[in-house]
C-alpha cells in the first residue's frame, strides 16, 4: 500500500516568510510524528498527534512553529516567520497505535527539504 | 533525559568486509531500541529493533543485541556489500507508552570494491 507522503520535497523560502509543510500519513495509521534532520545532525522530534489526545509538543523549538492534525489523516507543519536556522529536512512519521496506547513501528516520509535564504 | 551516542563517519570498508558501527544510550527504564538506515536519494526505513534485554533484531544480514550491562545496540555484519552504503541511524523509544524516537548523529558507510 502507499507509504508516508510529505509536500512540497523541496521549498525555498526568505526569511521571514512563513511555509506549510504537508503530510499525508499512512491510512490508519493513528500516530503521527514530526521531526527536523538539520544538516549533519540527526533527527529531532518536534511533535507527536496520538488519536484524539492531546498533542505533545514539547519538541518544538519556538512558537513559531506549529502543528495541526485533521482528523486520523492528513497534518500541516507551520513555520512563522522562518529563520535561516529552520533549515533542515522536515520528516514526518506515522504508526499504529496497539493496545494499552503503545505505539507500533514508526514509518518515515521522503522529508520536505527546507532552504531559508 | 534519553539519547543516543553512535560513533562518527564516514566509515569506508571494502566489500566482504565486518562491520560493526557502535551505539550506546541513556534512558530510564528498558526502552525500545531500534536502528533505521537510509539509503541514498530515499526516505528512512526500519532497518531491526528490539525491544527487550538480550533481544537480538536481524533483517538483511544486519543484527543489534540489546545489551542492557552495557547500554549498547551495536549494529554488525559479517559481509557488507556495495549495496548496503547508507547513513545508520540508532534511536531509542520510551517505556511503556512509547511515542517519541531519540535519535543518534548518524553513520555514514562507503562500501567500495
Amino acid at each position: 500500500g502507499a507509504g508516508v507522503s510529505q509536500s512540497p520535497s523541496n521549498k525555498v523560502t526568505e526569511k521571514g516568510k512563513d511555509v506549510e509543510l504537508r503530510c499525508d500519513p499512512i491510512s490508519g495509521h493513528t500516530a503521527l510524528y514530526w521531526y527536523r534532520q538539520r544538516l549533519g545532525q540527526g533527527l529531532e522530534f518536534l511533535i507527536y498527534f496520538q488519536g484524539n489526545s492531546a498533542p505533545d509538543k514539547s519538541g518544538l523549538p519556538s512558537d513559531r512553529f506549529s502543528a495541526e492534525r485533521t482528523g486520523e489523516s492528513v497534518s500541516t507543519l507551520t513555520i512563522q516567520r522562518t529563520q535561516q536556522e529552520d533549515s533542515a529536512v522536515y520528516l514526518c512519521a506515522s504508526s499504529l497505535l496497539r493496545g494499552g496506547g503503545v505505539t507500533d513501528t514508526q514509518y518515515f516520509g521522503p522529508g520536505t527539504r527546507l532552504t531559508v535564504l | 533525559g534519553n539519547s543516543v551516542t553512535q560513533m562518527e563517519g564516514p566509515v569506508t570498508l571494502s566489500e566482504e568486509a565486518f562491520l560493526t558501527i557502535n551505539c550506546t544510550y541513556t534512558a530510564t527504564g528498558y526502552p525500545s531500541l531500534f536502528w533505521y538506515v537510509q539509503y541514498p536519494g530515499e526516505g528512512l526505513q526500519l532497518l531491526l529493533k528490539a525491544t527487550k534485554a538480550d533481544d537480538k533484531g536481524s533483517n538483511k544480514g544486519f543484527e543489534a543485541t540489546y545489551r542492557k550491562e552495557t547500554t549498547s545496540f551495536h549494529l554488525e555484519k559479517g559481509s557488507v556489500q556495495v549495496s548496503d552504503s547508507a547513513v545508520y541511524f540508532c534511536a531509542l523509544s520510551p517505556t511503556g507508552t512509547a511515542s517519541k524516537l531519540t535519535f543518534g548523529t548518524g553513520t555514514r558507510l562507503q562500501v567500495t570494491l
